[in-house]
């Protein structure tokens, strides 16, 4: 059974830097692309940013480009998000999905979130 | 910038067909954008219904279809039942690695 658990949610200050994680489980991580989708409160799904399964290509939504970056770690079967100097339109769910292949391919199982929040 | 176009709202009878759109600001949508489609109840994870414009996710039943339709991509309820109020949302691949959620329609079943 492919399990996705996030971690790292946090309330954090504009400009701040914060790191999200995701634990895989039930599936051979390193053969598929994984995404970072979020989902503003009351707002519908964004994506944010997808890494192929052998990590060498990234690839973001331009309202987080140079901002954050994506990364996994294939040995430990762990996708991270770390964003950096967030902001205030960053908050929201960050959903952590499995993509449906190695490559170019849509997120088909999601984790159950995790709430970033961006204040003062 | 191309938006991704959905039906904010719609609705269906319980038992009736109902089939919701997703199509693009600028050109038409074809299987080169692998249109995907997700579920949503509030307070819930977003479910995969369908990828790669009509592949059934895992355990979804029949009764969800995906398709092109004309210059859109479409996806059909048969049989709708009250469990399938929720919120609708498609995906499309805009090159580069990049995707792009439509703004979800919200299914009413009265």
């Amino acid at each position: 059974e492919v399990q996705l658990l996030e971690s790292g949610g946090d309330l954090v200050q504009p400009g701040g830097s914060l790191r999200l994680s995701c634990a895989a489980s039930g599936f051979i991580f390193s053969s598929y692309a994984m995404s970072w989708v979020r989902q503003a409160p009351g707002k519908g799904l964004e994506w944010v940013s997808a890494i192929t399964g052998s990590g060498g290509s990234t690839y973001y939504a331009d309202s987080v480009k140079g901002r954050f970056t994506i990364s996994r770690d294939n040995s430990k079967n762990t996708l991270n998000l770390q964003m950096n100097s967030v902001r205030a339109e960053d908050t929201a769910i960050y959903y952590c999905a499995k993509n449906v292949g190695a490559i170019i391919a849509a997120p088909d199982y999601w984790g159950q979130g995790t709430l970033v929040t961006v204040s003062s | 910038q191309t938006v991704v176009t959905q039906e904010p709202s719609f609705s269906v009878s319980p038992g009736g067909t109902v089939t919701l759109s997703c199509g693009l600001s600028s050109g038409s949508v074809s299987t080169s954008y692998y249109p995907s489609w997700y579920q949503q109840t509030p307070g819930q994870a977003p479910r995969t219904l369908i990828y790669s414009t009509s592949t059934r996710s895992a355990g979804v039943p029949d009764r969800f279809s995906g398709s092109i339709l004309g210059d859109k991509a479409a996806l059909t309820i048969t049989g709708a039942q009250a469990h399938d109020e929720s919120d609708y949302y498609c995906v499309l691949y805009m090159g580069s690695g990049v995707w792009v959620f439509g703004g979800g329609t919200k299914l009413t079943v009265l």
